[in-house]
């Protein structure tokens, strides 16, 4: 069956450090591969993409990468500021109008 | 620019009553549209999408439905709730994103339903 896993689910670290987050799949072929940050009691809002033959993308603090004989996607989150503590979703999007959500990795950043 | 709105926000529904929530977008036209649902600490659960009105795609059955009367319209239904159906319910939408190239969600400020 299909599964999207992300690593634990949550994550503390210190202001000013990296913060890595970690998205696998199984029985996917994703032609894309989203992130997507929630806040508490809001809806997800898109970040980056990266396609299946990128094998990094940026974004200022933010970097993606994408490893499809892996079949997993790190998400970095550099310099960390309280202010980027929240959930951050991986989604999968195999180019058929849907999009399937990992369960989420909530991300504390401690000043 | 596009905007989407959902509604309500909130609400306490008995076990057994109807449910309608509704969304809609302004500023694009022809989005595909979705519902979501999220449980206490769960990822996003895809329940419908659509591409065009009338059109009306179910991923997992249950007692809800969707309904999509006009082009940027998408309703969300039940004739009877049950327990399992509380949660919170997101109302999405994609277009291709040009500069992306890829389809790109954008969320509803979502609806948070519970059933007692």
């Amino acid at each position: 069956s299909q599964k999207i896993e992300q690593n634990s689910e949550a994550l503390n670290i210190q202001e000013g450090k990296t913060a890595t987050l970690t998205c696998n799949y199984t029985n996917y072929s994703p032609a894309y591969l989203q992130w997507y940050r929630q806040d508490p009691g809001r809806g997800p809002v898109f970040l980056l993409l990266i396609r299946e033959n990128e094998k990094e993308k940026r974004k200022e603090r933010l970097k993606v990468t994408f490893d499809t004989t892996l079949k997993q996607s790190l998400f970095h989150i550099t310099a960390s500021q309280p202010a980027d503590s929240a959930t951050y979703l991986c989604a999968l999007d195999s180019n058929d109008y849907k999009l399937s959500f990992g369960a989420g990795t909530t991300v504390t950043v401690r000043a | 620019s596009q905007t989407i709105h959902q509604w309500p926000a909130t609400l306490v529904q008995p076990v057994g009553s109807p449910l309608s929530l509704e969304c809609t977008v302004e500023g694009t036209s022809n989005p595909n549209l979705y519902w979501y649902r999220q449980a206490a600490g769960r990822g996003l659960q895809l329940l419908f999408y659509s591409v065009g009105i009338g059109q009306i795609s179910s991923e997992v059955p249950q007692n809800l439905s969707a309904s999509r009367p006009q082009d940027r319209q998408f309703i969300l239904s039940s004739k009877k709730l049950l327990l399992s159906d509380s949660g919170f319910y997101l109302c999405a939408w994609s277009g291709i994103r040009v500069s992306l190239g890829a389809n790109v969600l954008t969320f509803g400020a979502g609806s948070r339903l519970t059933v007692l």
